[in-house]
């Protein structure tokens, strides 16, 4: 099954607020309400920002948020900072026997 | 504090397999599914599977991998165990486990804890 799409880079400069999409089907992100948000940098393991479309972590910033409408998820960081430049993946629940996909991946620049 | 910590790197060859463990420690083991994704060089994450460490045991596989995959788990190590076989060289990847970010029997596929990842190399 096709992952989520997600774009392939996105930029922005410090104090700025921007937003990546992650777009799937009824099936998926239309579907349920199992969509995550991952933060990684280059070299060390995914760190979950945002599960369950909007709920964070415990100890996760709140300039990180999440949303959804329709099959296209959403993840908003506001107030950019230098350190948030990282790759963002999201992930989704499917009913297909796949069970969860992830997005190819959303390169993040903080200019 | 919660750790996942994961077994070392291994080189393989094609048609051979593959165990890779993560132990549990700084929280009650049987509290949260584990799930494994890996993710092949340059890359993006590819789910694996989940499995419920306590009593019920339960497993689900990713098509993708059905057939090959097998996670186990030993809750007197509190460690669980992801086993891939038939290995080809498209299966070069890091190989992550991660705690489900929900406790007691439900999970929502979202990881809160990760291990550091484990390099397994295929290549004859």
């Amino acid at each position: 099954q096709s992952a989520l799409t997600q774009p392939a880079s996105v930029s922005g400069s410090p104090g700025q607020s921007i937003t990546i999409s992650c777009t799937g089907s009824s099936s998926d992100i239309g579907g349920y309400y199992y969509v995550s948000w991952y933060q990684q940098h280059p070299g060390k393991a995914p760190k979950l920002i945002i599960y369950e479309v909007s709920n964070r972590p415990s100890g996760v910033s709140n300039h990180f948020s999440g949303s959804k409408s329709g099959n296209t998820a959403s993840l908003t960081i506001s107030g950019l900072q230098a350190e948030d430049e990282a790759d963002y993946y999201c992930s989704a629940y499917t009913s297909s026997r796949t069970h969860v996909l992830f997005g190819g991946g959303t390169k993040l620049t903080v200019l | 504090q919660v750790q996942l910590v994961q077994s070392g790197a291994e080189v393989k060859k094609p048609g051979a397999s593959v165990k890779v463990s993560c132990k549990a420690s700084g929280y009650t083991f049987t509290d949260h599914y584990f799930h494994w994704v890996r993710q092949a060089p340059g890359q993006g994450l590819q789910w694996m599977g989940l499995i419920n460490p306590g009593s019920g045991f339960r497993t689900t596989y990713a098509q993708e991998f059905q057939g090959r995959v097998t996670m186990t788990r030993d809750t007197s190590t509190t460690t669980v165990y992801m086993e891939l076989s038939s290995l080809r060289s498209d299966d070069t990847a890091v190989y992550y486990c991660a705690r489900d970010v929900r406790t007691g029997d439900a999970y929502s596929y979202a990881s809160d804890m990760w291990g550091r990842g484990t390099m397994v190399i295929v290549s004859s």
